[in-house]
């Protein structure tokens, strides 16, 4: 298996610009998670979906960004527009089993720099 | 809510044996996880012990839970500089939508 795969592995965008992230969970995956990793604040689920529909957003930080799952296989985070605190690594993961308990296993991340 | 909690930082040297602990929160935590953070790279699943279990053993890792006094430590014998990385604690109940809950990560350094 290929694993969770992210594209892409690094973006750099300016300040106001649209920017949308890209995954491919794992085949027969059920859940699917996006995270944000900085040196402040850590690791922060931001959003997680069970079976294609998002269970929940709380960690969204903001309206700005927006996060869709069309089909078992692909998912999006959108920020728009993006500001440099926005910056960070996005990590997606996904979960097998019908519940979002289970381990989890991660994709290699995008980085995402905002200037 | 939940929470876990990892020292952040630990440094040994080349050979010698390594702890990380993690306190937890959850009296209903039914599997425990050591995920492993190299540089760039995502959370790769080490190991996991079962809530019903005191100690897991794999290879150079040993996990070990006393879940009255809810911790859990992961041991490295002989470590080496390729096990410099970030270590994260993460729990869950295993029921419902509530998925793993990470502490902040326990970064290993190894001296040669």
């Amino acid at each position: 298996d290929a694993g969770v795969i992210q594209s892409p592995r690094h973006e750099v965008t300016e300040m106001g610009q649209e920017v949308t992230l890209r995954c491919k969970p794992i085949s027969g995956h059920n859940s699917l998670f996006w995270y944000r990793q900085t040196m402040m604040r850590g690791l922060e689920l931001l959003i997680y979906f069970n079976n294609n529909v998002p269970i929940d957003d709380s960690g969204m930080p903001e309206d700005r960004f927006s996060a869709k799952m069309p089909n078992a296989s692909f998912s999006t985070l959108k920020i728009q527009p993006s500001e440099p605190r926005d910056s960070a690594v996005y990590f997606c993961a996904s979960s097998p089993g019908s519940v979002a308990g289970y381990e989890q296993y991660f994709g290699p991340g995008t980085r995402l720099t905002v200037t | 809510g939940e929470d876990v909690e990892q020292s952040l930082f630990l440094s040994v040297r080349e050979g010698d044996s390594s702890v990380i602990n993690c306190t937890y929160t959850d009296s209903s935590s039914t599997y425990l996880y050591w995920y492993k953070q190299e540089p760039g790279a995502g959370l790769q699943l080490l190991t996991y012990i079962f809530s019903n279990m005191d100690m897991k053993q794999d290879q150079r890792l040993t996990v070990l839970l006393n879940k009255k006094d809810k911790h859990l430590s992961l041991r490295i014998a002989d470590t080496q500089t390729g096990d410099s990385a970030i270590y994260f604690c993460a729990e869950t109940a295993y029921s419902g939508n509530t998925p793993l809950v990470f502490g902040k990560g326990t970064r290993l350094s190894v001296i040669a």
